[in-house]
């Protein structure tokens, strides 16, 4: 079993749709990062969480270290939110990033 | 700012050949990383650098070598390609290893090993 787990592995959402995708992880970390890669492949750092709650424009990223889970929504959701969107923990032990698979979410116009 | 900056952006090897990726930063970050990216994985890490002159092994470190001899830079070496090698690579950069204040990702070599 990975060590972090992302849901759904895939989502179609209309434009204006209000967008969650989840992520589970195993292990104790010291901190969550949720990343965006659009196709071309460029990679963008989007939040890093140790608790609580962030906020940027239409996204926002909760996370709860007891119940080890953290989700990623999108507002009013937009074609150009299009992308996969990436969850990675850093573990406390070794202080490594470990990345779920990604979700590939695309949004209709 | 040219923030991470990765060359070449796609390469072409034969098996057995041997190369060398490209990373550069400008932030002046003391932690630099290359991870690999394969179809339905999550991205692992090869080798990283907590600074010049320190490197150490990530998750899958088998037929790469890297150095870092500069704050700059930290090549990745690929020995003698093998097909297993194709994939897409990234390489990343953080101001403090674990990363307080997150990631910079360059923008990937895609390579492909014939």
């Amino acid at each position: 079993k990975n060590e972090v787990e992302q849901s759904p592995q895939n989502l179609t959402a209309q434009e204006g749709e209000f967008i969650t995708i989840n992520c589970s992880y195993s292990v104790g970390i010291s901190a969550l990062h949720w990343l965006q890669q659009h196709p071309g492949g460029g990679i963008v750092s989007l939040f890093m969480l140790s608790s609580g709650k962030k906020k940027h424009g239409r996204l926002i990223a909760t996370i709860n270290i007891q119940e080890k889970h953290s989700s990623l929504h999108i507002t009013a959701s937009h074609p150009r939110d299009s992308a996969v969107y990436i969850c990675a923990v850093r573990v406390l032990r070794g202080n490594k990033l470990v990345f779920g698979a990604g979700t590939i979410l695309r949004v209709k116009s | 700012n040219a923030g991470v900056t990765q060359t070449p952006k796609f390469q072409v090897l034969k098996t057995g050949q041997s190369m060398t990726l490209q990373c550069a930063q400008d932030m002046n970050h003391e932690y630099m990383s290359w991870y690999r990216q394969d179809p339905g994985m999550g991205l692992r890490l090869i080798h990283y650098s907590v600074g010049a002159g320190i490197t150490d092994q990530g998750e899958v470190p088998n037929g790469y070598n890297v150095s870092r001899s500069t704050t700059e830079d930290f090549p990745l070496r690929l020995l003698s390609a093998a097909p297993s090698q194709t994939s897409v690579y990234f390489c990343a950069s953080s101001y403090t290893h674990p990363g307080v204040y997150g990631y910079t990702f360059g923008s990937g070599t895609r390579l492909t090993v014939v």
